[in-house]
């Protein structure tokens, strides 16, 4: 199947902006989602971006796509402790299911 | 809270035992979505349900089978439950009204001894 691959761990600073990167193969893909996961918990939806869209900010987040490079990041602002999570990027295309990454757990240090 | 609803949240069965999980999705939502996350597999896709039909299937082992009812809820059943069964089942549901935006529910921890 197509894959969608991120980076394992990342650690910052409160206070920081936290970058966290995906790259996908797909290249019909249409939607591009952000998750997060805390632990024991659900899956939270983050935002998502349309493909024809290069980015997208939602308050403290903001997502850039790059379509050619078919790469997708994730910027947090400002980044709080509260925000120690595992962070999911995920492309769909239409109506079907959403391919998800590893996660990328980040850790932020007071 | 997402708006999808799952039970029961945790359970714990034997072996070689049948369990169903349900889920009911967002108001108004008509495609649900299973999926298995486990450590070393990650988030699997299992099947996808679409108003009643089912529109696509993933990982999902022959030992195991889902349906969506005319109320929209869906269940999935385990059969012959195996330790590698043990894993978060999540549910999803689809608001194509909307940016097809996606939302899980909290998911059902099954542990199998």
């Amino acid at each position: 199947g197509e894959d969608v691959e991120q980076s394992l761990f990342l650690s910052v600073r409160e206070g920081d902006s936290s970058v966290i990167n995906c790259t996908y193969t797909d290249s019909s893909s249409t939607y591009l989602y952000w998750y997060k996961q805390e632990p024991g918990a659900g899956l939270q939806l983050l935002t998502y971006i349309f493909s024809n869209m290069d980015m997208k900010q939602d308050q403290r987040l903001t997502v850039l796509l790059n379509k050619k490079d078919k790469h997708l990041s994730l910027r947090i602002a400002d980044t709080q402790t509260g925000d120690s999570a595992i962070y999911f990027c995920a492309e769909s295309n239409s109506g079907y299911a959403l391919n998800f990454g590893k996660g990328t757990s980040l850790l932020v240090t007071p | 809270d997402s708006g999808v609803t799952q039970t029961p949240k945790h359970l714990i069965t034997a072996t070689g035992q049948r369990v169903t999980l349900r889920c009911s999705p967002r108001s108004g939502d008509l495609s649900v979505y299973w999926y298995q996350q486990s450590l070393d597999q990650g988030l699997q896709f299992l099947i996808q349900y679409y108003n009643g039909e089912e529109r696509a299937k993933g990982n999902i082992l022959e030992r195991f089978s889902a349906q969506q009812f005319p109320d929209l809820h869906s269940e999935l059943n385990l059969s012959s439950l195996e330790l590698g069964d043990s894993a978060l089942y999540f549910c999803a549901s689809r608001d194509h009204r909307a940016g097809n935006t996606i939302y899980f529910g909290e998911g059902s921890w099954l542990t199998v001894v």
